[in-house]
């Protein structure tokens, strides 16, 4: 069965730490895909990075850091030098299979993370 | 593009009332799906579509219909609102990538409910 776990509730950090989300998935399928969203106090949805299972290359986007690691289920999110705008509930998902590729997503239960100045 | 958008973004219903929340995309994306959010939960599936004409249920279908007669739209029906129906709901857009991984991942809005 397919099940996302971020074990995180809540993280609290001073602005200018750096921090990590932690994710961990399990999934029977070899081909899925792994997300990560953002939920601003505003409630919206913002999508940031979308991974394939068949590309663990890490990626950087500005301040935003993601680990893929296949061989623990993870896909950790890192933010450097944390900002006020990063407060928000942060959220894993997956989803399984080459055509699937977001249609049906498993969300983790978030993480809220509050930066303070 | 208008990208996702979800009408209404208010509601209160009274129990055993039923309504429409209503989703369209204009982004010509196949899938098209239906998530709750509670507390503490994340979010759920609720059903999904994959194309016009086809849809299949998510994780929590019961209390909820759907159907999606063209590309664009995807309405979510409470046929007999209950108080466990409270809940935030959004729309979802899926197209599918042709290439490395870019951004093809839309949310609308989202519509709270409030059933009392």
């Amino acid at each position: 069965a397919q099940k996302v776990t971020q074990a995180q509730t809540e993280i609290s950090v001073v602005e200018k730490e750096d921090v990590t989300l932690d994710c961990v998935y399990e999934t029977r399928d070899t081909t899925y895909y792994l997300f990560w969203y953002k939920q601003p106090p505003s409630g919206e949805l913002v999508f940031l990075i979308r991974r394939n299972s068949f590309d663990e290359q890490n990626e950087i986007s500005g301040r935003y850091s993601w680990n893929f690691q296949k061989s623990t289920s993870s896909f950790n999110f890192t933010i450097t030098a944390s900002q006020v705008v990063d407060s928000a509930v942060y959220f894993c998902a997956l989803s399984e299979g080459f055509y699937n590729q977001g249609g049906k997503l498993i969300f983790g239960q978030g993480t809220e993370l509050s930066v303070k100045p | 593009n208008a990208g996702v958008t979800q009408t209404p973004k208010f509601q209160v219903l009274k129990t055993g009332q039923s309504m429409t929340l209503q989703c369209a995309q204009d982004m010509n994306h196949e899938y098209m799906s239906w998530y709750r959010q509670d507390p503490g939960m994340g979010l759920r599936l609720i059903h999904y579509s994959v194309g016009a004409g086809i849809t299949d249920q998510g994780e929590v279908p019961n209390g909820y219909n759907v159907s999606r007669s063209t590309t664009e739209d995807f309405p979510l029906r409470l046929l007999s609102a209950a108080p466990s129906q409270t809940s935030v709901y959004f729309c979802a857009s899926t197209g599918r990538s042709r290439g490395p991984s870019t951004d093809t991942q839309y949310f609308g809005p989202g519509t709270r409910l409030t059933v009392l």
